[in-house]
């Protein structure tokens, strides 16, 4: 069972473009919303996050939008760069502090 | 500061035989979890230890199974083998259990089963 459905798999988009990454989850116990940026031969690495009590949050080109009422979250990159092209991954923490990854979107950005 | 460092980086290895990969986390964590991937499954959490003892666990067989050490150190071990173990195994660590603590991911390590 998928606990959370992120879409689409890829993602081409040109340079300055804004990609953006959709992520949905069923289960309303999740409390907190990370969203990992992995590039090939390396591990995940957090990029940003968002608690369910705020419906934006924005670090530097990456803004998280959260939809409660729809249990949807999405990454938007702003001004992308080739050096975006990554695979990223959506993910939630359960209250247990477990953590659930999406499928993974591989975005292509190029110049 | 040291990231999170896993050995071995690569492993080929045959069905039916064991694995043991190590992972050594930042200085002063004291959590490790591992994970799975695989390009048709993704990342799937395997489990988690802290202060030696495992606090959570995914939905994998027996036959995977994991430790922790006094110095925080990790070990997994998958026994008898299967072409479908063959993935990204991935260890991260963070200061402590439960909550929303960043965790912080190794390179990695990849096995192969033959």
């Amino acid at each position: 069972q998928q606990q959370v459905k992120q879409s689409p798999q890829s993602l081409i988009v040109q340079k300055g473009g804004i990609p953006i990454i959709n992520c949905a989850y069923e289960n309303t116990a999740f409390d907190y919303f990370p969203w990992y940026q992995q590039f090939p031969g390396k591990g995940p690495a957090l990029l940003i996050a968002i608690r369910p009590d705020v419906s934006e949050k924005k670090e530097g080109r990456f803004t998280i939008s959260f939809n409660k009422s729809a249990k949807q979250f999405s990454l938007h990159i702003m001004d992308s760069q080739p050096g975006d092209s990554a695979t990223y991954f959506c993910a939630v923490y359960n209250q247990g502090g477990k953590l659930i990854f999406g499928q993974g979107t591989e975005l292509s950005v190029k110049p | 500061k040291a990231g999170v460092t896993q050995t071995p980086r690569y492993l080929i290895k045959t069905r039916g035989q064991q694995v043991t990969l190590s992972c050594s986390p930042i200085s002063g964590h004291r959590s490790v979890s591992w994970y799975q991937q695989t390009p048709g499954q993704g990342l799937q959490f395997l489990f988690e230890y802290f202060s030696e003892t495992q606090r959570n666990k995914g939905n994998f067989p027996g036959r995977f199974s994991g430790r922790q050490f006094s110095n925080s150190r990790s070990e997994m071990n998958v026994s008898t083998l299967e072409l479908g173990d063959s993935a990204l195994y991935l260890c991260a660590s963070s200061l402590t259990s439960g909550g929303h603590n960043e965790q912080f991911f190794g390179p990695g390590t990849r096995l192969t089963v033959l």
